[in-house]
């Protein structure tokens, strides 16, 4: 039981590219959610799913997409990277019942 | 979710208790208090959490007040590995899953 994976664990990004952020999940966890974290700040809420086909913004959903075709994936788009989103990005699951969350490793993405 | 306030750092020294405090005083009657901490560069880590009752388990105690506006996350004997951010985050477990956290308390374990 992998819990909560993240690929990539580090990404270097030039201005203007995209790229996918991969998050995967093997607990068969209907929520799931995006975090962006800023050095020396909290986190914040980027996108979330409560199943498959169903998603919705966040608190800083823009220059994101997410998409979420089956239970187990649920990755993160970046279409133009811009050096704002230089930041630590965390996927996690979330238990309905017990009000638990999991959370993925990260992946940190530099935009330069 | 609830809003709730903690300070923002504290210190404490290896092997003593430390009490982590946080004011949630407009939580709702089915608003649940929970604490997650965060290592330097991990993912947060659920912690404990509790309706009105102190809990207990093999990482910390969780005491909230009679009158549920603050409660107080315990570590029994703080070791240089609790070193951490922790957050304190109110939430209906049942029906509230536009989930956020808050800026937490940089605990810092000194030897």
């Amino acid at each position: 039981n992998a819990g909560v994976t993240q690929t990539p664990k580090f990404r270097i990004l030039k201005i203007g590219q995209s790229m996918t952020l991969q998050c995967t999940q093997d607990m068969n966890h209907n929520y799931m959610y995006w975090y962006r974290q800023d050095p020396g700040m909290g986190l914040k809420l980027i996108y979330y799913s409560v199943g498959a086909g169903i998603t919705d913004k966040g608190e800083v959903p823009n220059g994101y997409n997410v998409s979420r075709s089956t239970t187990e994936d649920f990755p993160l788009r970046l279409e133009l990277a811009a050096p704002s989103q230089t930041s630590v990005y965390f996927c996690a699951t979330y238990v309905l019942a017990s009000g638990e969350q999991y959370f993925g490793p990260g992946t940190r993405l530099t935009v330069t | 979710d609830a809003k709730t306030t903690q300070p923002t750092s504290m210190d404490c020294a290896e092997g003593r208790a430390a009490n982590l405090p946080c004011n949630h005083s407009t939580i709702s009657g089915n608003e649940y208090v929970y604490w997650y901490r965060q290592i330097h560069s991990q993912g947060p880590q659920y912690i404990i959490h509790g309706l009105k009752n102190n809990e207990t388990n093999e990482m910390a105690s969780l005491i909230i007040t009679e009158d549920r506006k603050s409660s107080t996350l315990i570590l029994p004997h703080a070791t240089l590995r609790d070193t951490a951010v922790y957050y304190c985050i109110v939430r209906v477990a049942s029906n509230d899953y536009k989930l956020s956290f808050g800026a937490g308390t940089t605990v810092t374990v000194r030897a």
